[in-house]
């Protein structure tokens, strides 16, 4: 099940700077998607999400940006902190009526942040 | 903050015996999922559960799975007889209620099931 690809396993940025962050994804029935981010022996905590309607969403040093024509999404962080290296996971869904809505994952990309 | 608790932080089972993973969701929240994730794999949604019923499965989750809210707090999983290939982090989530469904889901830190 290739619907959500994070194709980079790892990325390393130096302090201060911007992490940019990308996902792509096949299923363009997918309208609601969001970013994640896990510290080891930690579940997923939820960091910020974007709906289909809009490009882009903003929170803090958060940033997501939603491109639907390239069914293309990406998390910006600035600037980057010591505290951000963990693994930054992308999830897409379908909102639905009830809203119970299952989230699909990319495989992850390991955030390293250099002092 | 309210958070997703789950109990056992770690469970190792025999092979062909039953499982039973706890999750506390947080209280307002009105739908529950659990995922699992094998080592070095994705996260893998298993089933959704709404006003005290299944609302969405994956092919993963046969008859060996169920789920249920036994009282107003708790959200369980059970296996009823694990396999090898079971053994994965189990991670339990629940979401409020919001417009057409727009909500996050939170996720508890997982049980990690161990299968010997």
């Amino acid at each position: 099940d290739q619907q959500v690809k994070q194709n980079s396993p790892s990325l390393s940025v130096q302090e201060g700077r911007i992490s940019i962050l990308n996902c792509d994804y096949t299923n363009s029935m997918f309208d609601y998607f969001l970013w994640y981010k896990k510290y080891p022996a930690e579940g997923p905590t939820f960091l910020i999400s974007i709906s289909s309607i809009k490009d882009k969403n903003e929170d803090g040093r958060f940033t997501v940006f939603l491109n639907k024509s390239a069914k293309h999404l990406s998390l910006h962080i600035v600037p980057s902190q010591p505290g951000d290296s963990a693994v930054y996971f992308c999830a897409a869904a379908r909102l639905q009526i009830q809203g119970a809505q299952k989230l699909v994952f990319g495989q992850g990309t390991r955030l390293t942040i250099n002092p | 903050e309210p958070e997703v608790t789950q109990t056992p932080s770690h469970q190792v089972t025999q092979m062909g015996q039953e499982v039973i993973l706890r999750c506390v969701p947080i209280s307002n929240h009105l739908y529950f999922y659990w995922y699992r994730q094998i080592l070095g794999q994705k996260v893998e949604f298993l089933v959704s559960f709404y006003n005290n019923e299944i609302s969405e499965k994956s092919e993963i989750f046969d008859d060996q799975f169920s789920v249920e809210r036994p009282d107003g707090s708790n959200f369980t999983l059970k296996i009823r007889s694990t396999k090898l290939e079971d053994s994965a982090m189990y991670f339990c989530a629940s979401k409020q209620r919001g417009t057409l469904g727009s909500q996050p889901q939170h996720f508890g830190d997982g049980t990690r099931l161990s299968i010997l």
